[in-house]
């Protein structure tokens, strides 16, 4: 069965150090979103991305992070310089199109920053 | 943007009982009304999902029934059963390229 690929698992970082998380999701899958998950939190959503092109990115803190998804497949978050409140889960989620359909996620990737 | 809130935060039933969570949204506008299920330390799932032009769906133990003139909708389950332990999130949205806004989550807890 298809799956949403995300790497690292986890990630220990030092505050003011840049990281970078990647995201691979279903073959074919045109929308892909970046959600943050604090624990006790719903997910919230970062970056959407429609193929290669950035469709939403209103809550995302630009000063620090930025995201990509140059080929409209495979994507990265980077957060450069981390803070200590940006410790989280970062889920990473794709669909067919985007409008009516499921979203699948991947096994996340837990960020602690010391 | 749109503003979602479920109800309760937590709920706590004995097994075999029945459980509801209700989620309250803003937009009007929104057309696709998913149920996430996530259990603890895994990815959220969709369990089941509604669009705008019905008012109930049903699979097995689970339904969802929607009400958009008072913009909430409702996840059932019956028949409860210590696996139905999880939070789950509600995740209206539809418009906007299919963006999806998660409320903040209800913890149930079955027991046995």
């Amino acid at each position: 069965e298809a799956e949403v690929a995300q790497s690292p698992r986890y990630k220990i970082t030092e505050k003011s150090q840049a990281v970078a998380f990647w995201c691979d999701p279903i073959s074919g899958h045109a929308t892909l979103y970046w959600y943050r998950q604090i624990l006790g939190q719903g997910p919230e959503l970062l970056v959407q991305f429609q193929d290669e092109s950035v469709v939403d990115d209103s809550q995302l803190p630009k000063d620090r992070f930025s995201a990509e998804r140059l080929k409209g497949v495979d994507s990265t978050l980077k957060i450069q310089p981390a803070e200590l409140g940006d410790s989280a889960m970062y889920l990473c989620a794709s669909s067919s199109r985007g409008f009516r359909t499921e979203a699948f996620f991947g096994q996340g990737t837990r960020l602690t920053v010391v | 943007g749109e503003n979602v809130e479920q109800h309760p935060s937590t709920l706590s039933v004995q097994e075999g009982d029945s459980a509801v969570i209700k989620c309250t949204y803003s937009d009007s506008a929104s057309n696709y009304f998913p149920w996430y299920k996530q259990e603890l330390g895994k990815r959220p799932q969709l369990i089941i999902d509604i669009r705008s032009n019905v008012g109930e769906k049903k699979d097995q133990r689970i339904a969802v029934t929607l009400n958009k003139t008072a913009k909430h909708f409702s996840l059932h389950i019956t028949e409860t059963q210590p696996e139905d332990s999880a939070v789950y999130f509600c995740a209206p949205g539809g418009t906007s390229y299919g963006k999806l806004t998660f409320g903040q989550g209800t913890i149930l807890t079955v027991h046995p």
